[in-house]
């Protein structure tokens, strides 16, 4: 069966550096997504992403965050100077199509500790 | 932002009785419910939708309910099993399918 990956599964780093959480959604998908999850807290939104431009972001998603589509394959989410607060479980999520059948992919996670 | 809410953090069920699982909405423009499922250190697993114009879909031993009046939607698992275990999520959206908003999850335990 198909699936989303991701990589790393665990990234540890410095506040004030950047990281890049890579994703490889599934080959035919369209829609694409990152999500994060505090640990303890609900899954939030941070941004979707279709035609190779964001398609709607949250509050969450500030100058500090971009997404990009390099290569065809991989969905990165870049933050530029990390901060204590975005240490969360990342997910990536994919999708085919919009319409009342499709089903949201979600990968395995990337977990980001930021000291 | 508390546009889905899942009132019950936990749940505890016998194994083979049922487990019903609760979510509110506050946006009538949602038209898209979907349920997932997470086990620790995974990413959420896809279980059962529901589109606004339905109000019941049944997928095996999972049924999703919809009451469009009440904004309310539920889960039921019949009979529960130990690997039901979990944590399930609500989420919703619209069928632009640019945002999901999830609820804050309701951890499931089944009894052997």
């Amino acid at each position: 069966e198909p699936e989303v990956t991701q990589t790393p599964s665990h990234q540890v780093t410095q506040m004030g550096q950047e990281v890049i959480l890579r994703c490889v959604p599934i080959s035919n998908h369209l829609y694409f997504y990152w999500y994060r999850q505090i640990l303890g807290q609900k899954v939030e939104f941070l941004v979707s992403f279709y035609n190779n431009e964001i398609s709607e972001k949250s509050e969450i998603f500030d100058d500090q965050f971009s997404v990009e589509r390099p290569d065809g394959s991989n969905f990165t989410l870049k933050i530029r100077s990390t901060k204590l607060e975005d240490s969360a479980m990342y997910f990536c999520a994919s999708v085919r199509s919009t319409g009342p059948q499709e089903t949201q992919y979600f990968g395995p996670g990337t977990r980001l500790l930021v000291l | 932002d508390q546009q889905v809410k899942q009132n019950s953090p936990s749940l505890s069920v016998q194994e083979g009785r049922i487990s019903i699982l609760n979510c509110d909405y506050t946006n009538s423009m949602f038209d898209y419910f979907l349920w997932y499922k997470k086990y620790p250190a995974e990413g959420p697993t896809f279980l059962i939708s529901i589109s606004s114009i339905k109000d019941k879909n049944e997928d095996g031993r999972f049924t999703v309910f919809l009451n469009k009046s009440a904004k309310h939607l539920s889960l039921h698992i019949v009979p529960s099993q130990p690997g039901d275990s979990a944590v399930y999520f609500c989420a919703a959206s619209r069928y632009n399918f640019n945002k999901f908003y999830f609820g804050s999850g309701t951890k499931l335990n089944v009894k052997p």
